[in-house]
């Protein structure tokens, strides 16, 4: 259980174009999702929080109107770069929480790799 | 002082033999404690969770806390070539939105 799908894994897009990820949780519904970053050779850097029905919470130097996130249902989170520049070329995972008895864990997803040229 | 630290290694184990990996916190409230096995170029993959003092065994993984000294480790016993990765130690706050704070990865190779 707990599995988290993440579309595409793996893109590549030229500069100034618009570039959307999808990010679902498939067995279990997720009134929490992530959305993280991560450079090669870094750890893992949050973007934002994104809950169901309501506006993503952005952790401090995340733009939000480059970054917008749409949580419209409870197993579906979309990320969308827009207008992409290579510095964004990343590796972008989701996670989604899956609540257990009174805790809850994160479920990463596979990741997509965008590439901006 | 980072909120969540580990040794970024990397961690030489020979195969057969224990890795033993820690992580040390900051937060004196943080409730739950993760640890996450990252292969190069793919997402991280839950191993362990633990929430209270103690250990916790799942396989060859062993999960040990220690609240009152902010200190979480991971044992892996038996370690096999296939346990090279960067292992993530996590760390959520509820009053933080269930995020989580990772630390920084220890890289552990387990040589033949």
């Amino acid at each position: 259980g707990a599995v988290v799908s993440q579309h595409p894994s793996r893109v590549i897009c030229k500069s100034g174009t618009s570039v959307k990820i999808e990010c679902r949780s498939l067995d279990f519904q997720a009134t929490t999702m992530f959305w993280y970053r991560q450079f090669p050779k870094q750890s893992l850097m949050l973007m934002a929080t994104s809950n169901e029905g309501s506006k993503a919470t952005y952790e401090q130097g995340v733009e939000k109107d480059k970054f917008l996130i749409n949580h419209a249902s409870l197993t579906l989170s979309t990320l969308t770069v827009t207008s992409a520049h290579p510095e964004d070329s990343s590796f972008y995972i989701c996670s989604a929480t899956a609540a257990s008895g009174h805790q809850e864990t994160q479920y990463f997803g596979p990741g997509t790799r965008l590439l901006v040229l | 002082q980072k909120e969540v630290e580990q040794n970024s290694g990397p961690l030489s184990v020979p195969e057969g033999a224990i890795a033993s990996l820690n992580c040390t916190y900051s937060d004196r409230v943080s409730q739950s404690f993760f640890w996450y096995r990252q292969y190069s170029g793919k997402s991280p993959e839950l191993i362990m969770s633990i929430y209270s003092n103690g250990d916790k065994e799942d396989g060859r993984f062993t999960a040990q806390l220690n609240k009152a000294s902010q200190y979480v480790s991971l044992l892996i016993r038996d370690s096999q070539p296939s346990d090279s990765a960067t292992y993530l130690c996590a760390v959520n706050r509820k009053a933080a939105g269930n995020k989580l704070t990772f630390g920084g990865g220890t890289r552990v190779l387990v040589k033949p």
